[in-house]
This record gives C-alpha cells, sequence and structure tokens, in this order.
C-alpha cells in the first residue's frame, strides 16, 4: 500500500484531456513538500515529467501540467496522443517516514 | 550530460547480499551538490526509493523498512557508489535503479537504465 495514492488506470481518446490525481496526507503533500511526476514507458527507466509542483524541464511539451491543492496533487494531459500510453509516478517526501514517497503508479491507455 | 550505469550479479541467491555499483559519468560524484541513492522496482509493480547518500559529507538516508540491511557508500577516487543489501528474500527481486537528487524533496534528476536482480531460492 502506497503513501500515496493514484488511481491504477486511467484512459482517453486521441485529443481528448486526462487527469491523474495523487492523494496524501498532512504529512507529506500537505506539509507542503513538493510533488513531482514521472512518465515511465514499458521497459525504460521513469523519466521526469513535472518537478515542483507545476514546473515542466526542458523538452517536456506544455501538454503536460501539473497542480497541487491541499493534500493532493494533479497530473493533467491534454491533446493525447499514442505515444501518451505509459505508467505515470508521483513522488514527495513524507516527513513522519522521513523517506522519500511514490504512488503506486497510474497506466495511462490511449484508446 | 551526467550518465548514471548499474552493474552487479543478476541473481542472488536467498539470504545473501546483495550488492550493486553505480558508475557515474559526465560529472563528478564528489561535487558536493547531489544525493546519490538507489530506486528499486519490484516486477509489474511500483517504485520504492531505498535511500542515498551525499557524497561530500558521507551522510546517509534510507528507507526505514529497509534500514537495518542497507548499506550505501561511496568511492569518490572512481566516481563510483555503491548499494549493498543484506538477507535478501524474493521479495527483493526488483529491478534496480541509480538515481540522484538534489535533497529529499526534490525530483530525481538522472536514472541509469536499471538492473534487473533476481533472488534465487
Amino acid at each position: 500500500q502506497s503513501v500515496l495514492t493514484q488511481p491504477p488506470s486511467v484512459s482517453g481518446a486521441p485529443g481528448q484531456r486526462v487527469t491523474i490525481s495523487c492523494t496524501g496526507s498532512s504529512s507529506n503533500i500537505g506539509a507542503n513538500y513538493d510533488v513531482h511526476w514521472y512518465q515511465q514507458v514499458a521497459g525504460a527507466a521513469p523519466k521526469l515529467l513535472i518537478y515542483g509542483n507545476n514546473n515542466r524541464p526542458s523538452g517536456v511539451p506544455d501538454r503536460f501540467s501539473g497542480s497541487k491543492s491541499g493534500t493532493s496533487a494533479s497530473l493533467a494531459i491534454t491533446g493525447l496522443q499514442a505515444e501518451d500510453e505509459a505508467h505515470y509516478y508521483c513522488q514527495s517526501y513524507d516527513r513522519s517516514l522521513s523517506n522519500v514517497v511514490f504512488g503506486g503508479g497510474t497506466k495511462l491507455t490511449v484508446l | 550530460q551526467l550518465q548514471l550505469r548499474e552493474s552487479g550479479p543478476g541473481l542472488v541467491k536467498s539470504s545473501e547480499t546483495l550488492s550493486l555499483t553505480c558508475i557515474v559519468s559526465g560529472g563528478s560524484i564528489n561535487s558536493g551538490f547531489d544525493y546519490w541513492g538507489w530506486v528499486r522496482q519490484p516486477p509489474g509493480k511500483g517504485l520504492e526509493w531505498i535511500g542515498s547518500i551525499y557524497s561530500y559529507s558521507g551522510s546517509t538516508y534510507y528507507n526505514p523498512s529497509l534500514k537495518n540491511r542497507i548499506t550505501i557508500s561511496v568511492d569518490t577516487s572512481k566516481n563510483h557508489y555503491f548499494l549493498k543489501l543484506s538477507s535478501v528474500t524474493a521479495a527483493d527481486t526488483s529491478v534496480y535503479y541509480c538515481a540522484t537528487t538534489r535533497g529529499y524533496s526534490y525530483p530525481v534528476d538522472y536514472w541509469g537504465q536499471g538492473t534487473l536482480v533476481t533472488v534465487s531460492s
């Protein structure tokens, strides 16, 4: 059971918008620790998608955006493309556990 | 461009010690700005932070659930750092990634390609 809760799967048709939630608690996201998001395609290492809640590294399309409110964060993907099919993970820090924590991951299927 | 590459046995026997090396290239491991860590991913499952070392001071930060079995160390002369996980069981079968960050609340900036370690009985 992950400290950060994500839906196991989401899906959408090409061109649509999808969101992936990441729900934490007052000891991690709610304690004002930043949330980061990664994209992992099959057989590859994770790739940083969003850092510091809502910042995109160079090279990440602006179709990807992040937000944070209270004890939750969200990743939004607009203009869905076939190449977006992957697993997505959120990451933060938990002060009670004194540990970096990840969400359980969400599989995005492009229909 | 910083590059990380994991090296070590792909098969470890149950109850023995898993030992991996992360080879760092394209930058100095003793830069004083980065935390050098490990993340693992059991087949078909999610990511788990194992721990990290701040090479400048040698301070280590371990996942509490693994703390009694982990040792992370660094050899700055070789630009390598290491993971040892003792008393392994089948539950430790995972892809192990080198990962570097600027601190505990920062993202992983660079990842290794990952190496699968299988624990056999």
